[in-house]
């Protein structure tokens, strides 16, 4: 099946700074990519939907200025957590939709942030 | 607003049962619905979708049912084994459209 590939899996920063989450389709051009956001033992939130070459849509109530989100290629995009506190620790998911106009959503593996 | 409810946050169930997953919705009508795997700190895995217009359809061990009148959905796992110990997401949906996933419901299947 598709493969979409996360990185960091693991991140650990200092309040303040910012990190980078990278997401990217290996073997399909990913039209849609999505970002969510789990809490442990809750389900995945989506953060936000970003289309190839425009803008992210992000849902009610997350900051856009706080999560950036690029999606400048059919095959990558990137969430920036900017100055991160620790309530922004969280297992962060990306996934992706095939552009070839199926339905099926191919998640990453996720990036664990702490903040402390 | 759509609602998603998935049976019970957990269930355990003894190797070699079946196991039935529950999926409910209210206000919403979706055109099909997707049931995914996921493991403890990893990406959902997308298991099987099915349209609104099948009743039920099958993957190996897995058979997911689709009723739109009661709008549920059943996801059940034959001959269950300590592997299939996971959290289980439903997730309905619209053509072209975002889904929401359900709360997931945690398997434990004892050896």
């Amino acid at each position: 099946g598709a493969v979409v590939s996360q990185h960091p899996s693991r991140v650990i920063c200092k309040s303040g700074t910012s990190v980078k989450i990278e997401c990217r389709s290996l073997d399909f051009q990913a039209t849609t990519m999505f970002w969510y956001r789990q809490f442990p033992k809750q389900s995945l939130m989506l953060m936000a939907t970003s289309n190839e070459g425009s803008k992210a849509t992000y849902e009610q109530g997350v900051e856009k200025d706080k999560f950036l989100i690029n999606h400048a290629s059919l095959t990558l995009s990137t969430l920036t957590v900017t100055s991160a506190h620790p309530e922004d620790s969280s297992f962060y998911i990306c996934s992706a939709r095939d552009g070839a106009g199926k339905d099926i959503q191919y998640f990453g593996a996720g990036t664990r942030l702490s903040v402390l | 607003s759509q609602k998603i409810e998935q049976n019970s946050e957990a269930l355990n169930i003894q190797e070699g049962k079946t196991a039935t997953l529950t999926c409910n919705y209210t206000n919403y009508s979706p055109a099909y619905l997707q049931w995914y795997r996921q493991d403890p700190g990893r990406g959902p895995v997308f298991l099987l979708l099915i349209r609104e217009n099948e009743k039920e359809k099958r993957k190996e061990r897995l058979k997911v049912t689709f009723d739109t009148t009661l709008k549920q959905s059943l996801f059940h796992i034959t001959a269950s084994q300590p592997a299939d110990s996971a959290t289980y997401l439903c997730a309905p949906g619209d053509y072209g459209q975002n889904f929401v996933f359900g709360p997931g419901t945690r398997l434990s299947v004892l050896p």
